[in-house]
């Protein structure tokens, strides 16, 4: 059975400070994804890494697949205030279904 | 629709009481999961949907939390004799095909409260 952990599972940092989140996952998968979620709202999908290797970038943020290690990396660069929030990953466990890590909970300090 | 409509938005309920939370997917999509949110965790499985069928249901905790699905659409999640451990967030997300070839996407979600 999959089982997908994070770290740090709270995360408080000045702003322009740079950090990464780790998601590990235990079973062989090709497919992530990573969420973010602001308080009492759903989800809002950030990046899907499809393959070994693959890094996206999105302003502060950038996403990494290490699939032989099962490891991806959320980095954040400078970080600043609205990046605020909590950043779950979602790994695929067979062809239809995500597995979740129990979250991040990021807080940016001015 | 534009996106993923669930209702209601909150739910208190005494315990005991059967719920019933509804998920009206994106137009067209024949993939449909719900999740649970329980406080500070992450997102737990609960059942997937491809049209009107349930080929994944291992995620349902008891046989007191049953869903379906009707043409093709809107989905009820149905959970009977709720107890205080059921209070969560529930989400639905849907997706154009299974979440394996195109992308997902959740509701704002239904939070229950059971006291």
């Amino acid at each position: 059975e999959l089982k997908v952990e994070q770290n740090p599972l709270f995360l408080s940092m000045q702003e322009g400070k740079n950090y990464t989140i780790y998601c590990n996952y235990s079973t062989t998968s090709d497919r992530l994804y990573w969420y973010r979620q602001d308080p009492g709202k759903s989800l809002e999908s950030l990046f899907v890494l499809l393959s070994n290797g693959a890094v996206k970038q999105e302003g502060r943020l950038m996403a990494s697949l290490d699939t032989k290690a099962r490891l991806s990396t959320l980095h954040i660069t400078a970080a600043v205030h609205d990046l605020s929030a909590t950043y779950f990953c979602a790994v695929a466990s067979g062809t239809y279904k995500y597995i979740f890590g129990t979250g991040t909970r990021l807080k940016v300090l001015a | 629709g534009a996106g993923v409509s669930q209702s209601p938005s909150n739910k208190v309920t005494e315990k005991g009481k059967d719920v019933e939370l509804r998920c009206d997917p994106i137009s067209g999509h024949t993939a449909l999961y719900w999740y649970r949110q329980s406080l500070g965790q992450g997102l737990e499985f609960l059942i997937y949907f491809q049209g009107n069928s349930a080929p994944d249901k291992s995620g349902l905790p008891s046989d007191r939390f049953s869903a379906e699905r009707t043409g093709g659409s809107v989905s009820t999640l149905t959970i009977q004799r709720t107890q205080q451990e059921d209070s969560a967030v529930y989400l639905c997300a849907s997706s154009l095909e299974s979440w394996g070839n195109t992308e997902a996407f959740f509701g704002q979600g239904t939070r229950l409260t059971v006291v």
